[in-house]
């Protein structure tokens, strides 16, 4: 049992480059979560799933796109990165709407755009 | 809307206590109080759900009060391993959005 993974763990992009932060979780869980945590700052949440197929805007969606067409993986897209998304990404699940559960959260990647 | 955290930051000597505030200005459906060691992911602590609730698991504990707009985290006896900074989160839209409090940085000095 894994858990939450996501991969990869640093990347460093040039301005205007696109890339996918991958992310998956073998715990059967609904909910999955992207947030990104900028230094010294809280979580801020990116985009969420409750559901394959079902996927929501959170409080910082420009720039990104999500698709989930699994239960497990949850990839997050930088269409055109810039160097305001230099940041660490978390994805997180729970086993249903995370008010009321539990988040496993991953281990982070950590993003530099030049 | 983002909890309101207090303090900011917390600095304690091992044995002595502590408590971190969240508020909110609505009532809420639940509050999650998580905890992240320095470049480590977040870690879950624990989740109240119903006014008047409190719960906690060994020196670690929380209440959730009457109106559901306001929880407090209780470290008793710190130890150097509760050092970290502490998130609440609540629920907004309907449960379905989560949002993160602005954390609470507690250093624990020998």
């Amino acid at each position: 049992n894994a858990g939450v993974t996501q991969t990869p763990k640093f990347q460093v992009l040039k301005t205007g480059q696109s890339m996918t932060l991958q992310c998956a979780q073998d715990m059967n869980h609904e909910y999955m979560s992207w947030y990104r945590q900028d230094p010294g700052m809280g979580l801020r949440l990116i985009h969420y799933s409750v559901g394959a197929g079902i996927t929501d805007q959170g409080e910082v969606p420009n720039g990104y796109n999500v698709s989930r067409s699994t239960t497990e993986d949850f990839p997050l897209r930088l269409l055109s990165a810039a160097p305001s998304q230099t940041s660490v990404y978390f994805c997180a699940s729970s086993l249903e709407l995370a008010a009321y559960n539990e988040q496993f959260f991953g281990p982070g990647t950590r993003l530099t755009v030049l | 809307q983002q909890p309101v955290q207090s303090p900011q930051a917390v600095i304690l000597r091992e044995g002595e206590d502590a408590v971190i505030n969240c508020s909110s200005s609505k009532a809420l459906y639940s509050v999650h109080w998580y905890r992240q060691k320095h470049g480590e992911a977040p870690v879950f602590l624990m989740i109240l759900l119903k006014g008047g609730e409190q719960k906690g698991h060994d020196k670690i504990s929380a209440s959730f009060n009457e109106k559901k707009q306001q929880s407090s985290l209780y470290l008793t006896a710190s130890q150097l391993s509760y050092s970290g900074t502490y998130f609440c989160g609540t629920e907004d839209n309907y449960g379905q959005n989560f949002v993160f409090g602005p954390g609470t940085r507690l250093s624990v000095l020998p």
